[in-house]
């Protein structure tokens, strides 16, 4: 079946604008998690959902970054007042159930997002 | 709080030739260890997982990875790499009880030449 997609797959903007990211994860699949790349970098955590509920979000890195996901599956990643630190790849992993020693975690190919 | 390190930021291998690839961990009880492989313009895919058990882990596409806890690492190794391998590899650590976030190392990308 289908994976995780993400969308826009790139998207440019300029300092202090507000962007949305989006996410698909696989149908099914209760968990969904956000990471952030930054060049270089490995990915670093964001935030998990469970459901609609954000279960952990303790890797947002400020209160310009929120997300949700109303209904339980489609997610939404919103970044106001856009920095040029903001500039990174954004990718979405979901699971079928949480536990890390029970499900794995398939990754979106990633949001490319470039704030000028 | 867990964290990993992969210490060689880029490897240049021969195709046919065997590789290994490290990555140490910091963790304060046994750990869910992990390394996933990232080809340009896709996601990170799942090369292979430890939580228990057997220390050798078998994983896709030829992979094995071992768990060493006095050495707290988990390197990964193939036999005989081939071109399609080349790649980034990225080790990754998650706790075991009640926290699903992965911590990854900074990754180590793999060249292969001819």
């Amino acid at each position: 079946g289908a994976g995780v997609s993400q969308t826009p797959s790139n998207k440019v903007t300029e300092k202090g604008k507000y962007v949305e990211l989006r996410c698909d994860p696989i149908s099914g699949h209760t968990a969904l998690y956000w990471y952030r790349q930054s060049l270089g970098q490995g990915p670093e955590f964001l935030i998990y959902f469970q459901g609609t509920g954000a279960a952990d979000d303790s890797g947002l890195p400020n209160d310009r970054f929120f997300a949700v996901r109303p209904e339980g599956s489609v997610s939404t990643l919103k970044i106001q007042r856009t920095e040029r630190g903001d500039s990174a790849v954004y990718l979405c992993a979901s699971s079928l159930k949480p536990g890390l020693d029970t499900d794995t975690q398939y990754f979106g190919p990633g949001t490319r997002l470039t704030v000028l | 709080a867990q964290s990993v390190t992969q210490p060689d930021i880029h490897i240049t291998v021969s195709e046919g030739a065997s590789l290994e690839l490290r990555c140490n961990y910091s963790y304060g009880a046994t750990p869910y260890l992990f390394w996933y492989v990232q080809s340009p313009g896709q996601g990170l895919q799942l090369l292979l997982k430890y939580f228990s058990g057997d220390t050798l882990v078998q994983g896709i596409k030829g992979f094995e990875a071992e768990f060493k806890r006095s050495q707290s690492s988990f390197n990964l190794r193939k036999p005989s790499v081939h071109w399609s391998d080349a790649a980034e590899y990225f080790c990754a650590v998650g706790a075991l009880f009640g926290n699903e976030k992965l911590t990854f190392g900074t990754g180590t990308r793999l060249t292969i030449i001819p």
